[in-house]
């Protein structure tokens, strides 16, 4: 089945401490993107990445890392965590040539950092 | 800055009404994509526009690249439709994405 995977779907946190959310998909896409979800700001994106080993800046990037060191894998890192970090993030992929670049969004992971 | 605008941003319909949803944006695209949330929280993507019209079932979308102006239709609403909906534009600049605040819809039976 072709899907986004992200783990994990919940996490409760406290500030300062190192944590990576794992975002996978396997269906051989070029582009990977993270966003976060808001109350009254919608969604932002954080990262994105055109493919192996090239990563941009979205919006919102500050207080984040990525890295894309494989195709399928997209893990965004929180080196040191803060309350205002606590949101619903979302991993997203999609093709990224001719008309066929629909997004796929994974299932959501949600944060909260104390 | 709000890069793409929505309306209306709250929206209740009775079962079997006719549902517009408008989305404007002030940036170059290069496509825009309607998606759908749930209350689960998923998210799925129910088109992507360059020009033109697009259908699906009951839905139907439209954009006008000179206006810069884009509405998602409901035809004959189900209050399986209720959800919220989101408008997203990908900069013809960049590769960044734009999102609107999303609109809400419940749909009475």
């Amino acid at each position: 089945e072709a899907q986004v995977t992200q783990n994990p779907r919940y996490l409760i946190t406290v500030t300062g401490k190192k944590l990576t959310v794992t975002c996978s998909q396997n269906m051989n896409h070029e582009y990977m993107s993270w966003y976060r979800q808001d109350p009254g700001l919608g969604l932002r994106q954080i990262y994105y990445s055109m493919n192996v080993e090239v990563t941009d800046k979205g919006d919102v990037p500050e207080g984040y890392k990525v890295s894309r060191k494989e195709k399928r894998n997209f893990p965004l890192i929180l080196e040191s965590p803060s309350p205002n970090q606590t949101s619903l993030y979302f991993c997203a992929s999609s093709l990224w040539s001719g008309r066929y670049n629909e997004q796929f969004f994974g299932p959501g992971t949600r944060l909260t950092v104390l | 800055k709000n890069e793409v605008e929505q309306s209306p941003q709250n929206l209740t319909a009775q079962e079997g009404e006719f549902i517009t949803i408008n989305c404007s944006y002030s940036v170059g695209i290069s496509a825009l994509h309607w998606l759908q949330q749930h209350p689960g929280g998923g998210i799925v993507s129910l088109f992507m526009l360059s020009s033109g019209k697009k259908k699906h079932g009951r839905l139907i979308a439209t954009i006008n690249i000179q206006e810069k102006h884009s509405s998602l239709h409901i035809t004959a609403s189900h209050p399986r439709d209720s959800a919220v909906y989101i408008c997203a534009v990908r900069s013809s600049t960049g590769n960044q994405f734009y999102f609107g605040t999303g609109t809400s819809l419940t749909v009475i039976p």
